[in-house]
């Protein structure tokens, strides 16, 4: 079954430390993994969107991190700010084809980062 | 541009009662989406619209209609709400024709409750 399983399900941490959230995956034939970031009360916005060959990308302070052999990404923050308190998303894209809306949404890692 | 826009942002229903769900876009996407997101969660798919004209069902469409009245507009339907419809719903759409290499736009929501 195809799925997507964040760790931990929600995080504290202190203004300007950094934090690593988790994501595994078992979509198949994968194609790509985004990471959206979901303010409470908005929808989610693309931070990332890696494919199988990238290891590393990064979007500011956001640097995600793709290990298709194990499939695992990790999206890393630095230097947190309280904006930065958010819902993460991992979600996985399959090699399916079409517009279908082959998205594969993980169940998000709420983060609250406290001054 | 506005990019996604949804309305109404909220919404209190009661059991048996419709409504109608507008989504509009502005960036001239074929595709647009209905997702619905309860707590805990990942978002899941009710209904797609490929191209204009066109419409399919997704993970989750029972209890659900959709309409593809223009490239800009899609509305999703409510004929006779239910408590278990109680969630938040995003539009979304994108470009990129059958590319899984695209870029996926979210409305900012409507948060429904059904009592």
């Amino acid at each position: 079954k195809n799925q997507v399983e964040q760790s931990p399900q929600s995080l504290i941490i202190l203004e300007g430390k950094n934090c690593t959230l988790q994501c595994n995956y078992t979509v198949s034939p994968f194609s790509n993994l985004r990471w959206y970031k979901q303010d409470t009360g908005r929808g989610p916005v693309s931070l990332t969107i890696m494919t199988f060959s990238e290891n590393t990308k990064s979007n500011g302070r956001y640097t995600a991190t793709l290990d298709a052999d194990t499939k695992q990404s990790s999206l890393h923050i630095t230097a947190s700010q309280l904006s930065d308190s958010a819902s993460y998303i991992c979600v996985v894209s399959a090699f399916w084809g079409g517009s279908q809306g082959n998205l594969i949404f993980g169940k998000g890692t709420k983060l609250s980062v406290k001054p | 541009n506005a990019g996604v826009t949804q309305t109404p942002k909220f919404q209190v229903l009661k059991t048996g009662q419709s409504m109608t769900l507008q989504c509009a876009q502005d960036m001239n996407h074929n595709s647009m989406y209905w997702y619905r997101q309860d707590p805990g969660m990942g978002l899941r798919l009710i209904y797609y619209s490929a191209s204009e004209g066109t419409t399919d069902k997704g993970e989750v469409p029972n209890g659900y209609n959709v309409s593809r009245l223009n490239k800009r507009e899609f509305s999703l339907r409510l004929e006779s709400a239910a408590p278990s419809q109680t969630s938040v719903y995003f539009c979304a759409s994108r470009d990129g024709g059958g590319s899984p290499f695209f870029e996926q736009y979210f409305g900012p929501g409507t948060r429904l409750t059904v009592t």
